[in-house]
């Protein structure tokens, strides 16, 4: 049972932007510990998207683009291409007895 | 480059033990800079950490699992190990080993994922 919670899907027509939200807890987000994103192509492994909030790793483009504010985060991909169909997972640490390393629920991204 | 790879039986039967390796490659699992753990995604669903260990061999588990999980490590072979015992159909998932830097809270590598079955 997942503690960051997210909405299952959003959609968009290439070139638009998205936004994928992610909504904790005092005990985590809220806590000031870092959220993280992974993107999780179809059949693939989950892949480090955004570290820290708002880092992109080595690789990433600069479309993706994350922030955090009070008991929650986003994910924002602008000009949406077609590879980015897959699934997104936020994550973070929670201090309570949840599971210290929590997941949300994941969004998937559809590219009409 | 580092790459971890998950390794063992794909079926496993109700009440037995599931055991599963990561080996990790293009790297030291000795070194002090990282931990290692599990992480879980049933079919169609979302992701579950399970636990991580050091190469000191200092565990932490999800409270959730922690009564039927053991994580341990094989410095000299490269491998961390998982064990979870009295499995039931709904320990069915992909099971991924990833690394998570010392004093980030972040996986970063993970490996590709077995996926393990539960059932007679």
């Amino acid at each position: 049972q997942s503690v960051l919670t997210q909405p299952p899907s959003v959609s968009g027509a290439p070139g638009q932007r998205v936004t994928i939200s992610c909504t904790g807890s005092s005990s985590n987000i809220g806590a000031g510990y870092d959220v993280h994103w992974y993107q999780q192509l179809p059949g693939t492994a989950p892949k480090l998207l955004i570290y820290g909030n708002s880092n992109r790793p080595s690789g990433v483009p600069d479309r993706f683009s994350g922030s955090k504010s009070g008991t929650s985060a986003s994910l924002a991909i602008t000009g949406l291409q077609a590879e980015d169909e897959a699934d997104y997972y936020c994550q973070s640490y929670d201090s309570s007895l949840s599971g210290l390393y929590v997941f949300g629920t994941g969004t998937k991204v559809t590219v009409l | 480059q580092l790459q971890l790879q998950e390794s063992g039986p794909g079926l496993v039967k109700p009440s037995e033990t599931l055991s599963l390796t990561c080996t990790v490659s293009g790297g030291s699992i000795s070194s002090s800079s990282y931990y290692w753990g599990w992480i879980r995604q049933p079919p169609g669903k979302g992701l579950e950490w399970i636990g991580s260990i050091y190469y000191s061999g200092s565990t932490y588990y999800n409270p959730s699992l922690k009564s039927r999980v053991t994580i341990s490590v094989d410095t000299s072979k490269n491998q961390f190990s998982l064990k979870l015992s009295s499995v039931t159909a709904a320990d069915t998932a992909v099971y991924y080993c990833a690394r998570r830097i010392f004093g980030t809270k972040r996986f970063d590598p993970w490996g590709q994922g077995t996926l393990v079955t539960v059932s007679s």
